[in-house]
């Protein structure tokens, strides 16, 4: 089935170690987006990449970066996590922009 | 910027019943508006979506109206199954500028009581 697949399911850093989270997608989607989402709240939106065209919400951190080698898969990279940064980050794709949007499973962060 | 609010934030409903949550916009000019279902320790999924042509969508137990005059959408579910228990989350969009991102209400916990 043509899916959305973050890797690691779950991740375990310590207090300033840079950690990189994975998404691919087999939708040949061009559209790929990294969302935080803290418990009880809705998915936050860092950033989007549309093709190769990176487009960072204003209010996302710099130490939150992200790369697309290519059209299936995305990365996002926490340059060095805090305590705060302890959440469960998805990614989605869209075949277009402002065309529905599919959620992989996630990956729990925890922050030693 | 577009505004979603989702009411009620947690929902109790005995198996069997139905369960209902409303949202209202701020934009009249979104036009796409997709609702997620989000259990524990998983991702968002699409039930269902709706676009501003449209007022009403069903698919089996589940379905969407939109009063695009009064900028709100609601979800309906009938017959309601322990497995429906579940956060949900409503959204709008518009879907035709570009850049424009997703934005998401508060969230419904439904829990369904056997």
């Amino acid at each position: 089935d043509a899916m959305v697949i973050q890797n690691p399911r779950y991740q375990v850093t310590q207090f300033g170690k840079p950690v990189t989270l994975s998404c691919s997608q087999t939708l040949n989607h061009n559209v790929m987006y990294w969302y935080q989402q803290k418990s009880s709240q809705a998915p936050k939106l860092l950033f989007h990449y549309y093709d190769k065209d990176f487009n960072n919400e204003a209010d996302t951190p710099d130490n939150f970066q992200s790369r697309r080698p290519n059209t299936s898969f995305c990365f996002l990279d926490i340059r060095s996590p805090g305590l705060g940064d302890a959440a469960m980050y998805l990614c989605a794709t869209s075949r277009d922009k402002g065309d529905t949007q599919y959620f992989g499973p996630g990956t729990r962060l925890t922050v030693l | 910027g577009e505004n979603v609010e989702q009411h009620p934030s947690t929902l109790s409903v005995q198996e069997g019943d139905s369960a209902v949550i409303k949202c209202t916009y701020s934009d009249s000019a979104s036009n796409y508006f997709p609702w997620y279902k989000q259990e524990l320790g998983k991702g968002p999924q699409l039930i269902i979506d709706i676009r501003s042509n449209v007022g009403e969508k069903k698919d089996q137990r589940i379905a969407v109206t939109l009063n695009k005059t009064a900028k709100h959408f609601s979800l309906h579910i009938t017959e309601t199954q322990p497995e429906d228990s579940a956060v949900y989350f409503c959204a709008a969009i518009r879907s035709n500028f570009g850049n424009e991102k997703l934005t998401f209400g508060t969230g419904t916990r439904l829990t369904i009581i056997p």
